[in-house]
């Protein structure tokens, strides 16, 4: 079945280092692909997304492009802040083509701790 | 808008306690979507309506989960009995529209999370 996966966490940075979190997918059809962030004590927000391959979604400097060659969407940022701290969810809508469903698919999240 | 609101946000109760979660959604939204989280298990749909009529209850776990959708401002999720194994922090979701996936590119509608129910069941 469809699916998600992201790598291990935590992963702990110092203020301004490079980041990458990985997510590989397994879908039919033509999924889109997000990615949601989880600040300690919250809900999950939506960071970006993209629907479409070699789509690149981009907010609040983070960036992620949807390379369906290697069913890829990695997560980078280039200098990361200590208020980046969270744990950090990799998504696809539930593809159905020709039909249409608000579902998601979520990895298991990755938690991200940067250090001052 | 206040977002999605739900409660209580802390339940502790006792194994075979009858546990009842709320979920108010954001207004006009037409979806409403059931997670529960835990470390083993990460995130897991349980419920989704759609203006209020159950779509897809596949994720519930067993017959002791229960949901309801009497209106569009309102749900709940009901365990009864509840056990141990249930202890997680349950979210609930909104969103406006349906999705429409498809080859050149599809469109999606934010899902907006509620901040959840921790619960506890000893």
């Amino acid at each position: 079945g469809d699916s998600v996966t992201q790598m291990e966490g935590p992963v702990t940075l110092s203020e301004e280092a490079f980041l990458t979190i990985n997510c590989t997918y397994t879908a039919t059809g033509y999924p889109s692909l997000f990615w949601y962030v989880q600040y300690p004590g919250e809900g999950l927000q939506l960071l970006l997304k993209a629907t479409k391959a070699d789509d690149k979604g981009s907010n609040k400097g983070f960036e992620a492009t949807y390379r369906k060659e290697t069913t890829s969407f990695h997560l980078e940022k280039g200098s990361v802040q200590v208020s980046d701290s969270a744990v950090y969810f990799c998504a696809l809508s539930d593809p159905r083509y020709g039909g249409a469903t608000n579902k998601l698919i979520f990895g298991t999240g990755t938690l991200l701790a940067v250090q001052p | 808008d206040a977002g999605v609101i739900q409660s209580p946000r802390h339940e502790v109760t006792e194994m075979g306690q009858e546990v009842t979660l709320r979920c108010k959604p954001i207004s006009g939204h037409d979806y409403l979507f059931w997670y529960r989280q835990t470390m083993m298990r990460g995130l897991e749909l349980l419920i989704y309506f759609n203006n209020n009529v159950p779509i897809d209850d596949s994720g519930m776990p067993e017959d002791r989960f229960s949901a309801k959708m009497p209106n569009a401002s309102f749900s709940t999720l009901k365990i009864q009995p509840s056990e141990p194994r249930d202890s997680a922090v349950y979210f609930c979701a909104s969103s406006l529209g349906q999705a429409k996936p498809g080859l050149a590119g599809g469109t999606y509608n934010e899902q907006f999370f509620g901040p959840g129910t921790r619960l506890t069941v000893l």
